[in-house]
């Protein structure tokens, strides 16, 4: 079964510093989501891709937080600098059309900054 | 997007239906009710998703009132591997909200 693949899966990292995740969507699914969990909380958005282009990133910390998916497959999540409250799961997520409809979720990259 | 309140945590006896309720009393017409559920450790798993009929798939039933102001998820015969924070969410035009959801625990 295709499966979203999240690297790394677990990333301690000191504040100040630079830190990148990586997702590779469903092949074929053309929606593609970055949520940020914090422990004890559901997901939230922080932005959603629709092939290469930027359809919502409202909650995306734009002063610290970049994401891009040039070539409308996989995509990165960096963030410089890191913060102490930047600690959460990060969630890769992708859809076969920008429908909210179901939604696959990757494992997820544990973030942990000192 | 129209809110959801759901009870912190429930416990079920492993092999018993374990019913979640969801309250959406600002749900509006086109709006859909959609039910994920988030293992340990794991990314959220999709479960099912209705707007007014009730749903069943192999997974779970979704029973939605007939004014659409709550709903219950049902797990007809409950697993100790359905141990899992239940998120509803009601969902239109814009992005899925996950609230803090309900979290289950299916004793044996």
């Amino acid at each position: 079964e295709a499966e979203v693949a999240q690297s790394p899966r677990y990333k301690i990292t000191e504040k100040s510093q630079a830190v990148a995740f990586w997702c590779d969507p469903i092949s074929g699914h053309a929606t593609l989501y970055w949520y940020r969990q914090i422990l004890g909380q559901g997901p939230e958005l922080l932005v959603q891709f629709q092939d290469e282009s930027v359809v919502d990133d409202s909650q995306l910390p734009k002063d610290r937080f970049s994401a891009e998916r040039l070539k409308g497959v996989d995509s990165t999540l960096k963030i410089q600098p890191a913060e102490l409250g930047d600690s959460a799961m990060y969630l890769c997520a992708s859809s076969f059309i920008r429908s909210y409809n179901e939604q696959f979720f990757g494992p997820g990259t544990r973030l942990t900054v000192l | 997007d129209a809110k959801t309140t759901q009870p912190p945590s429930m416990d079920c006896a492993e092999g018993r239906a374990a019913n979640l309720p969801c309250n959406h009393s600002t749900i509006s017409g086109n709006e859909y009710v959609y039910w994920y559920r988030q293992i340990h450790s794991q990314g959220p798993q999709y479960i099912i998703h209705g707007l007014k009929n009730n749903e069943t798939n192999e997974m779970a039933s979704l029973i939605i009132t007939e004014d659409r102001k709550s709903s219950t998820l049902i797990l007809p015969h409950a697993t100790l591997r359905d141990t899992a924070v239940y998120y509803c969410i009601v969902q239109g035009a814009q992005k899925l909200v996950f609230g803090q959801g309900t979290r289950l625990t299916i004793n044996p």
